[in-house]
């Protein structure tokens, strides 16, 4: 069983610039989260997929999007890149039906906007 | 809007010392979550609490919840310096889709 995994590791972008972040969700799993963790703080719920619908957002601004494909990995695309964009995104998978429904997290992409 | 807090921010201990980490959340939730997150990694699962008095154990950390009070700790026991992380609770909203809200997080060093 593979876990959760993020590409790529760590990325540098410029303000204005747009970027693309991806994620494979753990076997088995149909729903991945993502989360924005900006240092010093916990993470921040974005937005999460369940079979290629969205299924909640967080407050963030519609240039933060994304997509679920159909085995159930995503991408997490924001465009006009911010300073305060730079963080640590995480997304996490998990199998939503079952009672303890944890969510497990990959190992995060980190985002440096200069 | 579910608001969670944790206490204290910071836990600086001694090897072999008892102590507790609080998390109080301000909504009705049945299912809440303790992770650990080490220096420039992600998040591990440590507990997942789903019902009121739930209390789980493992090794030196165990967690309980209080849903009346709104409340979860983690306890550490006799702790060692491989417990030295930065541990957060999270929340699960009620309306289905598993969005979690995390706490603040407590920085914990266990000094030898």
């Amino acid at each position: 069983e593979t876990g959760v995994t993020q590409s790529p590791t760590h990325l540098i972008k410029t303000r204005g610039q747009q970027v693309t972040l991806r994620c494979s969700s753990q076997s088995g799993h149909n729903t991945v989260s993502w989360y924005q963790q900006a240092l010093g703080q916990g993470p921040q719920f974005i937005f999460q997929y369940y079979r290629e619908e969205e299924n909640g957002r967080g407050n963030f601004p519609p240039r933060f999007s994304g997509l679920q494909f159909p085995n159930y990995s995503s991408e997490l695309n924001v465009n006009a890149l911010e300073l305060d964009d730079s963080a640590l995104y995480l997304c996490a998978s998990s199998f939503s039906g079952l009672p303890t429904d944890t969510q497990y997290f990959g190992p995060g992409t980190r985002l440096t906007v200069l | 809007e579910l608001k969670v807090e944790q206490n204290p921010l910071f836990l600086s201990m001694q090897e072999g010392k008892n102590y507790t980490i609080y998390c109080n959340y301000s909504t009705t939730s049945d299912r809440l979550y303790w992770y650990r997150q080490d220096p420039g990694k992600s998040l591990e699962s440590l507990f997942v609490l789903l019902s009121n008095g739930a209390v789980k154990q493992e090794g030196r950390l165990m967690a309980s919840l209080d849903t009346k009070a709104r409340l979860s700790t983690l306890h550490i026991t006799a702790a060692v310096h491989d417990l030295s992380a930065t541990y957060f609770c999270a929340v699960a909203n009620n309306f289905g889709n598993e969005k979690l809200t995390f706490g603040t997080g407590t920085r914990l060093t266990i000094i030898p």
